[in-house]
């Protein structure tokens, strides 16, 4: 089946420092991707959706500025998480969309800012 | 606006019993249901995926059913395995690409 890769699985770093997330799908192309983010005990929250060559569509709420999303090619997109705050940490999740629209996910980042 | 509850939020039972978890939503217009499971610290497997076609959706132990006209879905799990532990999810298509509760948490004890 499809893979999707999420790199660095976890991260711990300092406040006010910037942080880079990996998402690749290894055995497919795939011209949208997305980005969740899930605090403790709540739900999986859509943060942005991620396409190839064009700027990345946002949900309301999501700072754009402060979470940078790049989709270089059909099986890479990153996001930076800048300025990092304590409150920016979670566990963020990538997915990977066929041409069938079936979404392939990530195997998550945890992110801890102290 | 598309809301997908989960009950229960948690859930335990002994080894080699059968369950079901339940998840419903509000806008019974989808055109599939998925139920992920969750390890912790994980991300997420893809367990069923069932289409607005079909009424249930079977892999080993676990089976799955849609009734989209009460918005409604279950997944069944049966002799349960301490190795089922996890935090279960279902998500449907919404006004985002995916939305989902917030899952259900099993622990199943030996």
């Amino acid at each position: 089946g499809a893979v999707v890769s999420q790199h660095p699985s976890r991260v711990i770093c300092k406040s006010g420092t910037s942080v880079k997330i990996e998402c690749r799908s290894l055995d497919f192309q795939a011209t949208t991707m997305f980005w969740y983010r899930q605090f403790p005990k709540k739900s999986l929250m859509l943060m942005a959706t991620s396409n190839e060559g064009s700027k990345a569509t946002y949900e309301q709420g999501v700072e754009k500025d402060k979470f940078l999303i790049n989709h270089a090619s059909l099986t890479l997109s990153t996001l930076t998480v800048t300025s990092a705050h304590p409150e920016d940490s979670s566990f963020y999740i990538c997915s990977a969309q066929t041409h069938q629209e079936t979404q392939y996910f990530g195997p998550g980042t945890r992110l801890l800012v102290l | 606006k598309q809301e997908v509850t989960q009950i229960p939020a948690a859930l335990s039972v002994p080894e080699g019993e059968n369950l079901v978890l339940n998840c419903s939503f509000t806008d019974s217009a989808i055109y599939n249901l998925q139920w992920f499971r969750q390890d912790p610290g994980k991300g997420l497997t893809s367990l069923l995926l069932i289409q607005s076609s079909q009424r249930e959706q079977t892999s080993g132990r676990l089976n799955a059913s849609l009734d989209k006209s009460s918005g409604r879905s279950t997944l069944y799990i049966a002799a349960s395995q301490p190795g089922d532990s996890a935090t279960y999810l279902c998500a449907v298509p919404g006004n985002t690409p995916l939305v989902f509760g917030k899952g259900t948490r099993l622990s199943v004890i030996a």
